[in-house]
């Protein structure tokens, strides 16, 4: 039973084009994040959702856009996707005032 | 401005040897100080967290090791194993934990050599 699961593990699309990315957590938590990996594997916080309010908004473009029907679930929507786009897209959860972010597998991100 | 700075980018150790990876912070606020580990095609998983409060903790073959005056931590791994082939990441938080408002060091990518 995966507990912060995403999907697709591999997207691969055309500048320009509009995507989403799906996270769902079973795990009962009220937050949930998302976080960019890049080619050089650092990692930053875009995005933190409690109990579906935005939390935390960390200068990420307008063009990215999260949003959380309930709170086990937390999707990214990426509208007019650019080159720079390209990265790996990590889902997280944690309990309320929790010491751990639970992360999901990841996904691929890939602009062309 | 980069609050959790970490070192070396990249480490290679021989099969039993001593790993170590250094963080610094700046911000004296941070009272949560996580550890994370990522295997190639996973996402980061929690490996061992210390607070300010406590100047080492041992779990295992890994240890960390707290410097509040100096503001500083540093991962060891004891008796490395190519197992422990991953990118480590340090943390820093405030409030206790907050994990989502924790901050990351640029990680850094271990090899063991068999």
């Amino acid at each position: 039973d995966t507990a912060v699961s995403q999907t697709p593990k591999y997207l691969v699309t055309q500048m320009g084009n509009d995507k989403s990315i799906k996270c769902e957590q079973n795990l009962g938590h009220d937050t949930m994040y998302w976080y960019k990996q890049d080619s050089k594997k650092f990692l930053k916080i875009m995005f933190s959702y409690n109990n579906k309010e935005l939390i935390i908004n960390e200068t990420v473009p307008n063009r990215f856009s999260p949003k959380s029907p309930d709170k086990a679930h937390l999707n990214l929507h990426i509208n007019s996707l650019e080159l720079g786009d390209s990265a790996v897209y990590f889902c997280a959860s944690s309990p309320d005032g929790g010491t751990e972010a639970f992360f999901g597998q990841g996904t691929r991100l890939t602009v062309v | 401005q980069q609050q959790v700075k970490q070192s070396p980018q990249s480490l290679i150790v021989q099969k039993g040897g001593i790993s170590i990876i250094n963080c610094a912070y700046e911000n004296t606020a941070f009272d949560y100080f996580p550890w994370y580990q990522q295997f190639p095609g996973k996402g980061p998983a929690l490996l061992i967290a210390i607070r300010p409060d406590v100047s080492e903790k041992k779990e295992g073959r890994f240890t960390i090791s707290f410097n509040k005056s100096a503001k500083q931590f540093s991962l060891h791994i004891m008796d490395s194993q190519p197992g422990d082939s991953a990118t480590y990441f340090c943390a820093a938080s405030i409030g206790g934990g907050n994990a989502g408002k924790s901050t990351f060091g640029d990680g850094t990518t271990l090899t063991v050599k068999p």
